[in-house]
């Protein structure tokens, strides 16, 4: 099992660039999670999906952010244009109802000059 | 609204000793589910050792043990003979039960770090 698969590891960008997050999902698991790490906001979650559908998004920042889940195995998160302030750790996550545990891929450092 | 609040910023401990890092919550959820994580400078976020609210009794792993006390929505975590590789920050977790078979989110803690010393 390789886990979740997050890409890329690292993301530099200038400031109004559009930026795009990458994620596989642990084959078999039917939830996908975005979550943020900042050190002023702490782990917050952005959005998560079930069965490939949005459930809940209250937690993305503004209209600059978007996730998308085409299939069961690749989710994405694009940011257009990106901000300063957009810089954190963006952690993909997935998990299945019968075990109520989610598995957090390495993350994603993205860093916006 | 569910909250998660750690208390402690930060834990010291010498090796092979105990420790306890505290975490209280706020619900009026009746069942639920409580998770520690713990994260080392690698930055992966990995499951120490979760607990159910229907269970009365105390989840353990190894050398880590909760103290679950439902009534005072207190969620402790014990890690006994503390070793060098438990350096990290440590995050209390909540979650709701799945709704017709959908997971729900993760509420952190703000989160302790806790450092081992030799």
């Amino acid at each position: 099992d390789a886990g979740v698969i997050q890409s890329p590891r690292h993301e530099v960008t200038e400031m109004g660039q559009e930026v795009t997050l990458r994620c596989k999902p642990i084959s078999g698991h039917n939830s996908l999670f975005w979550y943020r790490q900042t050190m002023m906001r702490g782990l917050e979650l952005l959005i998560y999906f079930n069965n490939n559908v949005p459930i809940d998004d209250s937690g993305m920042p503004e209209d600059r952010f978007s996730a998308k889940m085409p299939n069961a195995s690749f989710s994405t998160l694009k940011i257009q244009p990106s901000e300063p302030r957009d810089s954190a750790v963006y952690f993909c996550a997935s998990g299945t109802p019968s075990s109520y545990e989610q598995y957090f891929g390495p993350g994603t450092r993205l860093t916006v000059t | 609204a569910q909250t998660v609040t750690q208390s402690q910023p930060e834990m010291s401990v010498q090796d092979a000793e105990t420790v306890t890092l505290s975490c209280t919550y706020d619900t009026s959820e009746n069942n639920y589910y409580l998770f520690w994580y713990k994260q080392p400078p690698s930055r992966q976020m990995i499951l120490v050792i979760r607990q159910e609210a229907y269970k009365q009794q105390n989840a353990t792993e190894n050398r880590f043990s909760v103290n679950f006390q439902k009534a005072a929505k207190s969620f402790s975590l014990k890690i006994s003979d503390s070793q060098l590789g438990d350096t990290a920050m440590y995050f209390c977790a909540f979650m709701k039960p799945p709704i017709s078979y959908n997971t729900d989110k993760l509420i952190f803690g703000t989160g302790t770090r806790l450092q081992v010393f030799p």
